[in-house]
């Protein structure tokens, strides 16, 4: 059973930076690109950032881009992301999630930890 | 970029149809994905590649495209089937992922 645990959250002051992490279980996590999206107080979802399987390449969404960093340990089944120069925008809950990406398919993600709560503050 | 967008409400009775709608431009050249999210919970995956249900989800939930527009259909739609739904898709890469703005749905 997939299993994808957040940590790291809290309460931090802007122009701070936050380490989060997400604890990967129950597949072979190296074979996987994963994701962070995170979701505002009463907002809808944005996605943040994508990382390969290999962790070779990186992808940002434009508005986290330069701050933060997305990388992964699969010696540790752990996924990253670096958050620096944090803003009250950047308050949310995030997310880690898995990348399912077939041959002669979509790619999507199906699996998703409980998150974690940034407060910038 | 590209943009989705929803409808941010719907509301029906249960035992009703509900509809919810994702429109884009580029949605002929991208596969659509769904996402349920019960209210404080995490999003649980509904829909692949425009319209293939997850095995773990009811039968009742079912979707579609046409050209620009995909649609989320719940058929006899359940009070547990409450939450916000969320349309996605990736880029022409797979790298880069957009949300729609999601669609509340009532079911009251």
């Amino acid at each position: 059973q997939v299993q994808l645990v957040e940590s790291g959250g809290g309460v931090v002051q802007p122009g701070k930076s936050l380490r989060l992490s997400c604890a990967a279980s129950g597949f072979t996590f190296s074979r996987y690109g994963m994701h962070w999206v995170r979701q505002a107080p009463g907002k809808g979802l944005e996605w943040v950032a994508f990382i390969w399987y290999d962790g070779n390449h990186k992808y940002y969404a434009d508005s986290m881009k330069g701050r933060f960093t997305i990388s992964r340990d699969d010696s540790r089944n752990t996924l990253y992301l670096q958050m620096n120069s944090l803003r009250g925008e950047d308050t949310a809950v995030y997310f880690c999630a898995r990348d399912i990406a077939p041959p002669d398919s979509g790619s999507y993600v199906d699996s998703w930890g409980q998150g974690t709560l940034v407060t910038v503050s | 970029s590209y943009e989705l967008t929803q409808t941010p409400s719907v509301s029906v009775s249960p035992g009703q149809t509900a509809r919810i709608t994702c429109s884009g431009q580029t949605l002929p050249k991208k596969y659509i994905s769904w996402y349920q999210q019960r209210s404080g919970q995490a999003p649980v995956l509904v829909i692949f590649d425009d319209n293939k249900r997850r095995s773990e989800i009811p039968a009742r939930f079912s979707a579609s495209t046409s050209g620009t527009m995909a649609t989320l259909t719940i058929s006899g739609a359940q009070v547990e089937d409450e939450g916000d739904y969320y349309c996605s898709s990736a880029d022409s890469s797979g790298n880069y992922r957009q949300f729609g703005g999601g669609t509340k749905l009532t079911v009251l």
